[in-house]
């Protein structure tokens, strides 16, 4: 079975502090993303990768940074988080091939700013 | 850009019943996917089904099927013999063949389906 596994299913953070979330994925995909979930607002893409190193913005990029030096993980990066931050956070994968595969989550990180 | 409605914020049907799930989409592309996803409480996302766009036929997965009507840009999920463990937030999403945003899942904003006993 595909797995994908993000490093916290809980996080509480203080205003102004640089938070990390990692994201792992043991089934080889090229391709890794990170997504926003908010109720009445349903998945907002922030950032994806189609190869190590390579980095392309989603819809709300805003306020958010990406890392991916190893094919397998696919790290979020809040630079200075903000109250407006406090979310869900799924990250998901998928094989860089054509076709309907479908993508892969993670069981989310519910990240509390305050 | 492609976007995807879910008009219906919530729904319920008793055990048993059947239920359908909404999903609109606007695309001016020919080709593309369509997928339901499914959100339970443990908040793990997992594919109930999937269609291709080029596909006539409906897709099927047990008791999941969905309304695929390409001109009218719909696709909605009907869910026979409804049970307890189908209570979720289900989202509909649409993904591109070709081109950048072939990557990318669009996400409608979910319906939250509750199965009463």
């Amino acid at each position: 079975d595909v797995k994908v596994t993000q490093s916290s299913r809980y996080l509480v953070k203080r205003t102004g502090e640089k938070v990390f979330l990692e994201c792992v994925q043991d089934m080889d995909h090229e391709n890794m993303f990170w997504y926003r979930q908010d109720p009445g607002l349903g998945l907002r893409l922030i950032y994806f990768s189609y190869d190590v190193k390579m980095k392309e913005k989603g819809d709300i990029p805003e306020g958010y940074s990406v890392s991916r030096e190893k094919k397998e993980r696919f790290s979020l990066i809040l630079e200075s988080a903000s109250t407006n931050q406090t979310s869900m956070y799924l990250c998901a994968s998928r094989p860089g091939s054509q076709g309907s595969t479908e993508a892969f989550f993670g069981q989310g990180t519910r990240l509390t700013v305050v | 850009a492609q976007t995807v409605t879910q008009s219906q914020p919530e729904m319920s049907v008793q055990e048993a019943e059947t239920v359908t799930l909404s999903c609109t989409y606007d695309t001016s592309e020919s080709d593309y996917y369509l997928f339901w996803y499914k959100q339970p409480p443990s908040r793990q996302m997992i594919l109930v089904i999937r269609q291709e766009a080029y596909k006539q036929q409906n897709a099927t997965e047990n008791r999941f099927s969905v309304n695929f009507q390409k001109a009218a840009k719909s696709f909605s999920l009907k869910i026979s013999d409804s049970q307890l463990g189908d209570a979720a937030m289900y989202f509909c999403a649409y993904r591109s063949v070709w081109g950048g945003s072939n990557y990318k899942l669009t996400f409608g904003k979910g319906t939250l389906l509750t199965v009463n006993p």
